[in-house]
């Protein structure tokens, strides 16, 4: 069975512009997570999507944005990219809506902003 | 959200048996514990989850006293691949599962 996919596996990019990550859930998960780790850093929970909406977000300013598709992926969309923005951004799935803390995650997206 | 308290690091050999102490004295009725295992530059996986006494997987065990107020996660029979930070995380299901990670346990596993 195919895990969590992210893509790219690197993007580097320069202040101002915007990012585009992608993810793909492990098949029959509806829940898919982002969340951000910067270096040395823990990992700090992002956004929440559950079968197409928006449950959750974590306190990050409104440039992080995302979205669910129908077919349960999801892309996470950073505008006007700051210098501490670089960091590994995660995606998770689970079933969704289950009283379990059993999350998958993706291998990363290594987001680089000069 | 209860806080945990885990220790920065441990040091261990191949083929000792691991036990990590998290202390949560704050732990609410509804918490759930679950461990979770961070490679360098890798996603962190699921390792395990429990309510009450023990449970155990082809993986680990976890211990839970009766208060609740800590919880013990036992590798048994390290190895190298086990080398890792190691993550408690206590928080309330239904709805809505955000992980809340600390700093972790950084075991170093030597031959």
């Amino acid at each position: 069975e195919a895990g969590v996919t992210q893509s790219p596996t690197h993007l580097i990019k320069t202040r101002g512009q915007q990012a585009t990550l992608r993810c793909s859930p492990i098949s029959g998960h509806t829940s898919v997570y982002w969340y951000q780790q910067a270096l040395g850093l823990g990992l700090q929970f992002l956004l929440w999507y559950d079968e197409g909406e928006e449950r959750n977000r974590g306190n990050f300013p409104p440039r992080f944005s995302g979205r669910q598709f129908p077919n349960y992926s999801s892309e996470l969309n950073v505008n006007a990219l700051e210098l501490e923005d670089s960091a590994l951004y995660l995606c998770a799935s689970s079933f969704g809506r289950e009283n379990t803390y059993e999350q998958y995650f993706g291998p990363g997206t290594r987001l680089t902003v000069t | 959200l209860a806080k945990t308290t885990q220790p920065i690091s441990m040091d261990s050999y191949e083929g000792q048996e691991v036990n990590i102490t998290c202390s949560h004295n704050n732990i609410a009725t509804n918490d759930y514990i679950t461990w979770y295992q961070q490679f360098p530059s890798q996603g962190p996986r699921f390792i395990i989850q429990g309510y009450k006494t023990k449970v155990t997987n082809e993986v680990a065990s976890l211990f839970i006293p009766a208060d609740r107020k800590s919880s013990t996660l036992s590798l048994p029979r390290v190895s190298l691949s086990d080398t890792a930070v190691y993550y408690c995380l206590v928080a309330p299901t239904g709805g809505f599962q955000k992980l809340v990670f600390g700093t972790g346990t950084r075991l170093l596993v030597s031959p």
